[in-house]
C-alpha cells in the first residue's frame, strides 16, 4: 500500500525566511511519480511539480526547489525567501505508473507573516 | 496545462434535496475522472474513479447510492449527491486524466463548495 507522510501540520515563518516542507513516502513499486500541489485559501489545487522515480535530480524553479532522495524515501520542498503569497496548504502526493490513483499526504499549512 | 472546469463553484441547498456537480475537461479527452472530497483542514480523500462509458469504482466507505457518478462522455463527468444532509457539506474536487498521454498527470478542477442547511 502507498502512503505519504507530511509530519509538519503547520509552519509559521516571517517573510523572507527560507522554509522546508517535508514529505516521506512509502511504496512497493519501483516506478512511481511524486507530486507537490499548493492549495491557497480559494481551494483550487495548483500543480507545482511532478517527479518520476528514476529522476533523482534536484530541481529549482525560481524560489522553489525540491530535493528527492530515494535512499530516505523523501521528496522535500524548499521555498527560499518566503513571501506572504506563499501562505497556503501544500500537499505531497504519490501515484503508480499507468495511473490508478493519487495518494495525498495530510498537507502542511504554511503561514507567512509580513 | 490542460483545463478542467467544475460547475457550480458553490451551492447551498436544503437538507433532503439532490445536488448535481459537473466536471468538464475543456481541451482534452479524459478517459478517467476522479472525484475527491475534502473536509475543512483535511486532506483530499478519493471518493470514486470513473472511466468513460463504464460504472464508477467507489472507495471503501463511500455510498454509491448516495453519490451517483456518471461519466457519459470523454469530457464530462457528473456527481450527484442525493438526499443531501448537513454532514455532506464539504469541498468536492474532480480531476481528469488522459490515459492515452504519457504525462501521467491528473488535472484538477477548481472545486465545488457544498453547504447543506
Amino acid at each position: 500500500a502507498q502512503k505519504v507522510t507530511q509530519a509538519q501540520t503547520e509552519i509559521s515563518v516571517v517573510e523572507k525566511e527560507d522554509v522546508t516542507l517535508d514529505c516521506v513516502y512509502e511504496t512497493r513499486d519501483t516506478t512511481y511519480y511524486l507530486f507537490w500541489y499548493k492549495q491557497p485559501p480559494s481551494g483550487e489545487l495548483v500543480f507545482l511539480i511532478r517527479r518520476n522515480s528514476f529522476d533523482e535530480q534536484n530541481e529549482i524553479s525560481g524560489r522553489y526547489s525540491w530535493n528527492f532522495q530515494k535512499s530516505t524515501s523523501s521528496f522535500n520542498f524548499t521555498i527560499t525567501a518566503s513571501q506572504v503569497v506563499d501562505s497556503a496548504v501544500y500537499f505531497c502526493a504519490l501515484s503508480e505508473p499507468g495511473y490508478s490513483t493519487l495518494t495525498f499526504g495530510k498537507g502542511t499549512m504554511l503561514l507567512v507573516s509580513p | 496545462g490542460a483545463v478542467v472546469s467544475q460547475h457550480p463553484s458553490r451551492v447551498i441547498c436544503k437538507s433532503g434535496t439532490s445536488v448535481k456537480i459537473e466536471c468538464r475537461s475543456l481541451d482534452f479527452q479524459a478517459t478517467t475522472m476522479f472525484w475527491y472530497r475534502q473536509f475543512p483542514k483535511q486532506s483530499l480523500m478519493l471518493m470514486a474513479t470513473s472511466n468513460e462509458g463504464s460504472k464508477a469504482t467507489y472507495e471503501q466507505g463511500v455510498e454509491k447510492d448516495k453519490f451517483l457518478i456518471n461519466h457519459a462522455s470523454l469530457t464530462l463527468s457528473t456527481l450527484t449527491v442525493t438526499s443531501a444532509h448537513p454532514e455532506d457539506s464539504s469541498f468536492y474536487i474532480c480531476s481528469a486524466f488522459d490515459g492515452t498521454s504519457d504525462d501521467n498527470e491528473q488535472f484538477f478542477g477548481p472545486g465545488t463548495r457544498l453547504t447543506v442547511l
